[in-house]
């Protein structure tokens, strides 16, 4: 089963910041946590993935704890091409992607 | 921005039938995966490759799925006598490189029609 956790739905006012926040408390030392969305059926979209420090790119920030135990995804300014389902993913194996259940969010107007 | 791209965007079959789903991946990348998702339900993994082998698959893929690189570009995943179970969005993803730091991109999906 899914070695992440993530609140199953969210909602978001257009324009504010969206924080989404996962627990992964089994994550091992050399792991990195992955962070996909996937809106409506298409594919899962890579966003953002980090191992120990917070990173910034165009699309996001992450924001990950010390302990590493859990992290964030700050989407800064929420539009309404943001509603999707937001995946922290693990890895398992040697490089294949769980994917949990993900949170839904959606942006209102 | 290069794309992983897939062929058809909707296929539908008989039960019994085979079908053969193709992928072109980023053509610099060397790790590619399967992975399916029923409708409503999670992204599961199904199968990577790498080097021309098999290199990690799921309990999903048994005998009745293969995988494929035929030539320098495509990736397939055949599955020989399709389910009704099978119903499912197939994605095939690509990677640059086999490591823990692992970006996958993900094609458009085939979504699988097993009547």
């Amino acid at each position: 089963d899914a070695k992440t956790t993530q609140p199953p739905s969210m909602d978001c006012a257009e324009g504010r910041a969206a924080n989404l926040p996962c627990n992964h408390s089994t994550i091992s030392g050399n792991e990195y946590v992955y962070w996909y969305r996937q809106i409506h059926s298409q594919g899962p979209q890579y966003i953002i993935h980090g191992l120990k420090n917070n990173e910034t790119n165009e699309m996001a920030s992450l924001i990950i704890t010390e302990d590493r135990k859990s992290s964030t995804l700050i989407l800064p300014h929420a539009t309404l091409r943001d509603t999707a389902v937001y995946y922290c993913v693990d890895q398992t194996g040697a490089n294949n992607l769980f994917f949990g259940t993900g949170t839904r969010l959606t942006v209102i107007p | 921005e290069p794309e992983v791209t897939q062929t058809p965007s909707h296929q539908v079959t008989q039960m019994g039938q085979e079908v053969i789903l193709r992928c072109v991946p980023i053509s610099n990348h060397l790790y590619f995966y399967w992975y399916r998702q029923i409708l409503g339900q999670k992204v599961e993994f199904l199968v990577s490759f790498y080097n021309n082998e098999i290199s990690e698959k799921s309990e999903i893929f048994d005998d009745q799925f293969s995988v494929e690189r035929p030539d320098g570009s495509n990736f397939t995943l055949k599955i020989r006598s399709t389910k009704l179970e099978d119903s499912a969005m197939y994605f095939c993803a690509s990677s640059e490189r086999p490591s823990r730091r692992n970006i996958q991109y993900f094609g458009a999906g085939t979504r699988l029609s097993v009547l």
